[in-house]
């Protein structure tokens, strides 16, 4: 089965920095990848999702961007991080194979922008 | 807009009894609806899929009903273990596998 690995776990980042947040998956190959922020006590707003490597579909319009270089490896960066974008950050992923379409969640990063 | 609402946010059930909670969408299409469960601090975990009206399904102590455009989640004999946040995803994409998630139920259990 699938394995999602995230880091950092935490993050404290001032206003202006920049960011890097690094999803990395293992038992799976060609997945669809996500990347969702909750804010607390919220639901899952997909920011981003790929089908394949390089490909990358934005789902809100945002100062974040990400990027799938390989094609088991996707990351969320940020040239100038806001005080909006502290939240908790999660990757997930989707065999296509699975006929259930679940999706497969990693441990996620607690962002917090100061 | 596609959305999706839980309904109720909050439950505080006595161990032992039976959880219910809901949840409602409105999507442009769909393909099928994933129940999810969060335990503070850490990722969803999916805990079953159900693709038409009518469709039933029951894992464990749980028990999940697929309404005209919403769903049932029964929890039986709740224990404190199962506090959670439950959350209603819809699947209403082609190959892409997106999901709309509503914002959740959070069930805490009396012990």
């Amino acid at each position: 089965s699938q394995t999602i690995h995230q880091w950092p776990a935490t993050l404290v980042q001032p206003v202006g920095s920049p960011l890097s947040l690094e999803c990395t998956v293992e038992g799976t190959s060609n997945p669809n990848l996500y990347w969702y922020r909750q804010a607390a006590g919220r639901g899952l707003q997909l920011l981003f999702y790929s089908v394949g490597i390089g490909q990358i579909s934005s789902e809100v319009p945002q100062n974040l961007s990400a990027s799938r270089p390989q094609d088991r490896q996707f990351i969320l960066s940020s040239k100038k991080l806001l005080l909006s974008d502290s939240g908790f950050y999660l990757c997930a992923c989707r065999d296509r194979e699975s006929g259930g379409g679940e999706q497969y969640f990693g441990p996620g990063t607690r962002l917090t922008v100061t | 807009e596609n959305q999706v609402e839980h309904s109720p946010h909050f439950l505080g059930p006595q161990q032992g009894d039976v959880a219910s909670m809901s949840c409602t969408y409105s999507v442009s299409r769909f393909n099928n609806l994933q129940w999810y469960r969060q335990n503070t601090g850490m990722g969803p975990k999916h805990l079953l899929s159900m693709y038409s009206a009518g469709y039933e399904k029951q894992k464990g102590r749980l028990n999940a009903t697929l309404l005209k455009n919403g769903s049932s989640l029964y929890i039986t004999a709740v224990q404190p273990e199962d506090s959670a946040t439950y959350f209603c995803a819809v699947d209403g994409s082609g190959n892409t596998g997106k999901l709309i998630f509503g914002q959740g139920t959070t069930l805490q259990v009396k012990p």
